[in-house]
């Protein structure tokens, strides 16, 4: 069964440093997405995407996020310069026809 | 941001008995429903939905119950197995594809043998 794949599963940068989380969607997809979930907290939407731009994207996602989707395949979320505060499991998402998102396992993140 | 609630952080259920996952929202502009589990260090994998027009959605032994007028939605799992034991989140989102979606806090569920 097709499956949303991130990588890496955990990264672990210096506060300030740039980082990129890579996610490849289910193929033929058409909407993406990133959200985060911090330690004891909700999942939350970060941004969402179609169409080579964003549609959507929330509070959290300030001038320090960006997403690309680079090539065919792959969906990046970068970070310019990671704060103590960025530290999450991320999750990327892709949705097709059925108005149903699904979820890759997620990339770990600790800034220190 | 409450707009999406379970109020029960933890249930635990005897194997091969009925699990009534329990999910309250307050936006009513919401109109699609969609349930989750996850398990620890993986991502949150898809199980239900439902749409704002239906009152029911039923897969194996998932079903997914709404209630408009409540603003209330469950999920009953008939019947429960241990490996069923997960974190299940209930989502919402407003208005078809590209759209965020909006989680309650989860509720950890333990299925006993």
């Amino acid at each position: 069964e097709p499956e949303v794949t991130q990588t890496p599963s955990h990264q672990v940068t210096q506060m300030g440093q740039e980082v990129i989380l890579r996610c490849v969607p289910i193929s033929n997809h058409l909407y993406f997405y990133w959200y985060r979930q911090i330690l004891g907290q909700k999942v939350e939407f970060l941004v969402s995407f179609y169409n080579n731009e964003i549609s959507e994207k929330s509070e959290i996602f300030d001038d320090q996020f960006s997403v690309e989707r680079p090539d065919g395949s792959n969906f990046t979320l970068k970070i310019r310069s990671t704060k103590l505060e960025d530290s999450a499991m991320y999750f990327c998402a892709s949705e097709g026809f059925k108005e149903t998102q699904y979820f890759g396992p997620g990339t770990r993140l600790l800034v220190l | 941001d409450q707009q999406v609630k379970q109020n029960s952080p933890s249930l635990s259920v005897q194997e091969g008995r009925i699990s009534i996952l329990n999910c309250d929202y307050t936006n009513s502009m919401f109109d699609y429903f969609l349930w989750y589990k996850k398990y620890p260090a993986e991502g949150p994998t898809f199980l239900i939905s439902i749409s704002s027009i239906k009152d029911k959605n039923e897969d194996g032994r998932f079903t997914v119950f709404l209630n408009k007028s409540a603003k209330h939605l469950s999920l009953h799992i008939v019947p429960s197995q241990p490996g069923d034991s997960a974190v299940y989140f209930c989502a919402a989102s407003v208005g078809g594809s590209a759209r965020q979606l909006t989680f309650g806090s989860g509720t950890q569920l333990t299925v006993l043998p």
